[in-house]
């Protein structure tokens, strides 16, 4: 069964320094993998996705992340951090295989703090 | 063009009472999908649809829940005899197609915000 697992519940960094949010993954065929992110109180919105094309994906806002087989990551960063990144990220892998329909299951969230 | 497009955002009722949360896809898409999210968790998977159907409901509870996606008209989720444990953000999406082996990208909607007192 895919799953999911994002490394750290809060991350915390200073405006204008490189951010690094961790998710691992898990799963029997070739993973389809989602970065969203989510405002306090609003809806989420779509960062980026791998699916089997370049391993390393370019999203919106400057983040990037890097799929990595060997090591069933799916890393996501930003070279440099804004205040208006401060929200909640959630890596998100498809479950589609083998009869699953393909819906998202979803990472526990990291909260990216960032600092003046 | 205007996207999934949730109502109401915020919602309160009583205990017992019955919620009917509602969601209309992206113009064009034919496939919805229902997500709960409670308190300082993630997403959590409840139903996916297309027009008339239910294709995967295995995140549904089992009692007191239900969801629909009409030939016209809105997806509805409902939830009879409400109780606090409800109290949940339920998010919408669509989707033009499923989401499949190419990953399509599916489409959150905005929310909306159960509160049960």
């Amino acid at each position: 069964a895919q799953s999911v697992t994002q490394l750290d519940s809060h991350v915390s960094v200073s405006e204008g320094t490189p951010v690094l949010l961790r998710c691992n993954y898990s799963s029997s065929y070739s993973p389809s993998l989602f970065w969203y992110v989510q405002h306090p109180n609003k809806g989420l919105q779509l960062l980026l996705k791998y699916t089997s094309a370049a391993t390393l994906v370019k999203g919106i806002n400057g983040f990037e992340a890097e799929f990595k087989k060997s090591e069933t990551s799916f890393h996501l960063t930003k070279p440099s951090a804004h205040m208006s990144d401060a929200a909640e990220y959630f890596c998100v892998v498809s479950d589609y295989g083998s009869g699953n329909t393909g819906k998202l299951i979803f990472g526990q969230g990291t909260t990216l703090q960032v600092k003046p | 063009n205007a996207g999934v497009m949730q109502n109401p955002r915020h919602l309160v009722r009583r205990r017992g009472q019955e919620a009917r949360l509602r969601c209309s896809p992206m113009k064009g898409h034919s496939h919805v999908y229902w997500y709960r999210q409670l308190p300082e968790e993630g997403l959590k998977f409840m139903v996916y649809l297309q027009k008339e159907n239910i294709i995967d409901e295995s995140g549904m509870p089992k009692e007191r829940f239900s969801a629909e996606f009409p030939k016209e008209g809105p997806s509805i989720l409902r939830i009879q005899q409400v109780v606090r444990g409800d109290s949940a953000a339920y998010f919408c999406a669509s989707s033009p197609r499923g989401t499949g082996p190419s990953g399509n990208t599916i489409y959150f909607g905005e929310g909306s915000w159960l509160t049960v007192v």
